[in-house]
């Protein structure tokens, strides 16, 4: 199992420029989630997905866009880069029901000049 | 969910216990107390939960107060492997699983 994996690993964009994440799971976990966090501070969560085909807004979701259209696969989008969005962005994944554990991928590091 | 407070820092010499306090004074009856570390940089691991009993894994044990308003996480003998920041987070067992990460512990282990 590799369990959450997330491409690239690391990634510079120009102001402006648009880029999509790809975080993939082998667990058939129902979950998925992508997080961003700043130098410093704790992880904030941007968007999550509790099944495919749906996604909902987590506390940071301006910015980014979201697609779930396998259930394996959670996608992130930036559709116009900016400086703020500079940030190491985490997947994760967990099972159905309230309890699971969520299982973290290894991050994105992104800069956007 | 939740609000908690954990202390910016602590340090541990290896071999000993390391116990992580967390206040969270406003849980409520359907919240859970989760921990999760995160080494380095990598993506946060999760540790252990618990509702108000006390709870035990081979990671660690998680005391939660009669009060449910502080619990402890203690790592039993802890190695220079386990320096990262640890996270306390309360939430809900209802709907979405949306974890609420505060600044964490940073826990140093020292030879």
């Amino acid at each position: 199992n590799a369990g959450v994996t997330q491409t690239p690993k690391f990634r510079v964009l120009k102001t402006g420029q648009s880029m999509t994440l790809l975080c993939a799971q082998d667990m058939n976990h129902e979950y998925m989630y992508w997080y961003r966090q700043d130098p410093g501070m704790g992880l904030r969560l941007i968007h999550y997905s509790v099944g495919e085909g749906t996604t909902a807004k987590g506390e940071v979701p301006d910015g980014y866009n979201v697609s779930r259209l396998k259930k394996q696969n959670f996608l992130l989008g930036l559709e116009s880069a900016a400086p703020s969005q500079t940030s190491v962005y985490f997947c994760a994944s967990s099972a159905f029901g309230s309890y699971n554990e969520q299982f973290f991928g290894p991050g994105t590091r992104l800069t956007v000049l | 969910d939740a609000k908690t407070t954990q202390p910016p820092s602590m340090d541990c010499a290896e071999g000993r216990a390391a116990n992580l306090p967390c206040n969270h004074s406003t849980i409520s009856g359907n919240e859970y107390v989760y921990w999760y570390r995160q080494i380095h940089s990598q993506g946060p691991q999760y540790i252990i939960h618990g509702l108000k009993n006390n709870e035990t894994n081979e990671m660690a044990s998680l005391i939660i107060t009669e009060d449910r308003k502080s619990s402890t996480l203690i790592l039993p003998h802890a190695t220079l492997r386990d320096t990262a920041v640890y996270y306390c987070i309360v939430r809900s067992i209802q709907g979405a699983q949306k974890l609420v990460f505060g600044q964490g512990t940073r826990l140093t282990i020292n030879p």
